[in-house]
């Protein structure tokens, strides 16, 4: 079974809105990382964040990680059409690889 | 372009065939993984090398699945007997060992089995 579970499943916002998903994970970690994957096509990382790290920040995306509840979020400001995609968190632990969610499924209307 | 790169994208096959995929890392990067994705799941880990050593191999992954990395640089995947529950996309990624585990993925191969 995966490590990762993504909330909600689907999402569908208009262009500008803020989107926010969330993961979920069971086993410690030393990483939890972020990524993107358009139709039909490989995955594109997006942001890290460390075990030790509460928040992160890169352009429009905010990640936010809370070891405490075993938990991840990932919000998209200000969104926009080319927004649209599956995000996947992944996590990382000391066995050498990365494990993913099944994602979020994001869908912004222009 | 010096991304990861995957052979061939599409392969359509006939049920009890056996397939190769190959994938080429970024040139520096040590470690490369196979995983398979499946129609609204994330990817699901098979195996993963640290240059030519195969490191770790998925529980899931029967024995009809083998990979190679014999150089250390590009790595292939062979599935013998395909079945249908094979039709998956196999994804490639690389990793530079003490980059965080930083994955750069390939655009995949996608199978169908018929």
């Amino acid at each position: 079974s995966q490590q990762g579970e993504e909330d909600p499943q689907a999402l569908s916002i208009q262009e500008g809105e803020n989107a926010t998903m969330n993961c979920s994970y069971k086993t410690s970690i030393n990483n939890l990382q972020w990524y993107r994957q358009n139709s039909g096509r490989g995955l594109v990382h997006l942001i890290l964040i460390r075990s030790n790290e509460r928040e992160k920040h890169s352009g429009r995306l905010r990640v936010t990680l809370d070891t405490s509840k075993k938990s991840s979020s990932l919000l998209i400001t200000a969104s926009r059409a080319a927004d649209t995609a599956s995000y996947f968190c992944a996590t990382d632990t000391n066995a050498g690889k990365s494990t993913f969610g099944d994602g979020t499924t994001l869908t912004v209307k222009p | 372009d010096t991304g990861v790169s995957q052979d061939p994208r599409h392969k359509i096959t006939k049920r009890g065939q056996n397939v190769t995929f190959r994938c080429d890392p970024i040139s520096e990067h040590n470690r490369l993984y196979w995983y398979r994705q499946t129609l609204g799941q994330g990817p699901e880990f098979l195996t993963y090398f640290q240059n030519e050593a195969q490191l770790e191999k998925s529980r899931l992954l029967s024995d009809r699945f083998s990979a190679e990395r014999p150089k250390g640089s590009f790595s292939t995947l062979e599935i013998q007997r395909t079945e249908q529950g094979d039709s998956a996309m196999y994804l490639c990624a690389s990793s530079q060992t003490g980059g965080f585990e930083k994955l750069f993925f390939g655009s995949g191969t996608q199978l169908s089995v018929l």
